[in-house]
């Protein structure tokens, strides 16, 4: 398995620009998170989504959408990228159902850098 | 709203000492605390978890210590290595949707 996966690696764009993150997982997790992760920061979580065809918002929302067609894959998309945007992006995945002590572990993709000039 | 933190952004120990990184937590509601290692350009990696009703964990050269008393979490890494380098965060959850609300990070550098 493969795990979670993040398209591209690195990607810089100009004040305005758009852009979509890809994320996704072979892991059959019904739920999927996006972080930005700033310097000296932890991670701050942007969207989620419970299950197919569902998102919601996290902790700092703004200037992003998400979606989530299909089970296996969570986009994040900047309509129009600003400086304040430049971060490292993590997508992660988790179980529904817990584990045996009722954990859900978060699985990290590699993280994509997003420069905005 | 709730938050997780350090209180040391950096450790520094030499190979083979024991380190401990530290985490004060404020959600007493939190169900449970994981313990990430992010080594760097690459994504958190699961360490080891632990329950709010449990105070102890142990793993392979890895123990986390849960205070509930005082809101704080301890990770303890024995006869540290050089691979052992890297940020190291802790996380808690168990409120809604198995969202984890992470702390700043340690840096943690083994020197040989």
């Amino acid at each position: 398995n493969a795990g979670v996966t993040q398209t591209p690696k690195f990607r810089v764009l100009k004040t305005g620009q758009s852009m979509t993150l890809l994320c996704a997982q072979d892991m059959n997790h019904e739920y999927m998170y996006w972080y930005r992760q700033d310097p000296g920061m932890g991670l701050r979580l942007i969207h989620y989504s419970v299950g197919e065809g569902t998102t919601a918002k996290g902790e700092v929302p703004d200037g992003y959408n998400v979606s989530r067609l299909k089970k296996q894959n969570f986009l994040l998309g900047l309509e129009s990228a600003a400086p304040s945007q430049t971060s490292v992006y993590f997508c992660a995945s988790s179980y529904v159902g817990s584990r045996s002590n009722n954990i859900r572990e978060q699985f990290f993709g590699p993280g994509t850098r997003l420069t905005v000039l | 709203g709730e938050s997780v933190g350090l209180h040391l952004p950096t450790l520094s120990v030499q190979e083979g000492d024991n380190s401990i990184i530290n985490c004060a937590y404020s959600n007493s509601a939190s169900d449970y605390f994981i313990w990430y290692k992010q080594e760097s350009g690459k994504g958190p990696q699961f360490i080891i978890d632990i329950r709010s009703n449990m105070d102890k964990r142990q793993g392979q050269r890895v123990t986390v210590l849960l205070n509930k008393t005082v809101k704080h979490l301890s990770l303890q890494i024995a006869a540290t290595q050089p691979g052992d380098s890297a940020v190291y965060f802790c996380a808690e959850g168990g409120t809604s949707y198995g969202k984890l609300t992470f702390g700043q990070g340690t840096i943690l550098t083994v020197h040989p």
